[in-house]
């Protein structure tokens, strides 16, 4: 696997708290994602990032915000948690978007976010 | 707006059986990659074909690419319990990866 880890790999939570999920890489990647999976959507964009402190929104943005302030390090927050944000988080890695392997991704394990 | 639609949602075969899963997208691309999912862990990655390529092989894999249609497939030969699994296509365009639904494989020992 890719050195990548998440954190936490599980959280209960309640509606209206804020939230962050860590997500730190080993592989000095310059690229990194935050997606969520729920049953129905497959995977979806939240955000990502290009480099330290360059992000953008993906698909599914409202609700969530990201930092990244080390190569190592992406952040997400959900600043005020609702019920409609209970999913398997994911994070993921990419080296390059040009060359052979361009936008090979590789995934970390999950956190799963259940807002109560 | 989901780009890549994958067929069949679920797919049920027996060990030693070929399985062979599609997916049609939308928009230009950069290149296509299959990957796999076991329950309850992350998405690994199969194998990438661009867009000037028409078929890649590896191990049991064999993956198509026609961009006239839009579509792709992915071939798993002589498939074994261990397959058991959830693939996802991905179409990579402008810096990003959009993802499938995914088909649902069941390999029966």
């Amino acid at each position: 696997d890719a050195g990548i880890t998440q954190s936490p790999r599980h959280k209960v939570t309640e509606t209206g708290t804020p939230v962050t999920l860590r997500c730190h890489q080993t592989e000095n990647h310059r690229y990194m994602y935050w997606y969520r999976q729920d049953p129905g959507h497959g995977l979806r964009l939240i955000h990502y990032s290009y480099g330290v402190k360059d992000t953008d929104k993906g698909e599914v943005s409202d609700g969530y915000s990201v930092s990244r302030s080390k190569t190592e390090d992406f952040l997400l927050t959900l600043e005020s948690a609702t019920s409609s944000q209970t999913s398997v988080y994911f994070c993921a890695i990419s080296e390059s978007l040009t060359g052979p392997s361009s936008y090979e991704q590789y995934f970390g394990p999950g956190t799963r976010l259940t807002v109560t | 707006s989901q780009q890549g639609e994958e067929d069949p949602q679920a797919l049920s075969i027996q060990e030693g059986e070929n399985a062979t899963m599609n997916c049609s997208y939308k928009t230009s691309i950069n290149n296509l990659q299959w990957y796999r999912q076991n329950s309850g862990r992350g998405l690994v990655h199969l194998i990438l074909i661009r867009s000037n390529e028409r078929e890649k092989h590896s191990g049991r894999l064999r993956v198509t690419l026609d961009t006239s249609k839009k579509s792709s497939s992915l071939l798993i030969t002589a498939s074994r319990a261990a397959d058991t699994a959830s693939y996802f296509c991905a179409t990579a365009l402008g810096g990003k990866l959009i993802f499938g639904q995914g088909t649902e494989l069941s390999v029966k020992p």
